[in-house]
């Protein structure tokens, strides 16, 4: 399978804390993609990392890339009740924008 | 808001009937993909449209088809429904040709097979 992996699978922080998710893939990419779903809602773009990048920041977000581990980070720093959601990796795998998605990390931050 | 916007939002359809899920692209995007989303899982690629022809498509029978009209917008259509086929099913547009590649989605359409 093409799909990534998150990990964990679910994490409970309180609010002002660091969440840290983890993503792992198995084949070569242009580039890596996280989103973020409220339940049972659609998804929406957090950040794009292409495969000649190591790290990209957007406002509260730090995502890392290692492709000769086939690995990224997400980081959501000062995190906030709001941030509960569940968040997917998601990698080209060489398509034009064919997604293949992880199995998401479901994160609730506690007020 | 994406600009993506799909319908119907809900629907509920008996096993072995047929149903058409919609999709408007985002302004000045020329590629639509469809995924199904099961409960608790990660959306799955369905297949892709640019420039209104099938360009990609993952591991969905043939039951699943769609299509992609001039204005960009698309259809999923699937036949033959199963129990199985119950899921959220999303769309999301993009901008092939770019580097920059972000694929938008649409809020999905929660489908019920009973």
């Amino acid at each position: 399978s093409q799909q990534g992996e998150e990990d964990p699978q679910a994490l409970s922080i309180q609010e002002g804390e660091n969440a840290t998710m983890n993503c792992s893939y198995k084949t070569s990419i242009n580039n890596l993609q996280w989103y973020r779903q409220n339940s049972g809602r659609g998804l929406v773009h957090l950040i794009l990392i292409r495969s000649n990048e190591r790290e990209k920041h957007s406002g509260r977000l730090r995502v890392t890339l290692d492709t000769s581990k086939k690995s990224s980070s997400l980081l959501i720093t000062a995190s906030r009740a709001a941030d509960t959601a569940s968040y997917f990796c998601a990698t080209d795998a060489g398509g034009a924008n064919n997604l293949f998605f992880g199995t998401g990390t479901r994160l609730t931050v506690i007020p | 808001e994406t600009g993506v916007t799909q319908s119907p939002t809900h629907l509920i359809k008996t096993r072995g009937q047929q149903v058409t899920l919609r999709c408007s692209s985002q302004s000045g995007h020329n590629t639509v993909s469809w995924y199904q989303q099961a409960l608790g899982q990660g959306p799955q690629f369905i297949f892709q449209y640019y420039r209104e022809e099938e360009n990609g498509r993952g591991n969905f029978p043939p039951r699943f088809s769609g299509l992609q009209f001039p204005n960009y917008s698309s259809e999923l259509n699937v036949n033959a429904l199963e129990l199985d086929d119950s899921a959220l099913y999303l769309c999301a547009s993009s901008l092939v040709g770019t580097e920059n590649t972000e694929a938008f989605f649409g809020q999905g359409t929660r489908l019920t097979v009973v």
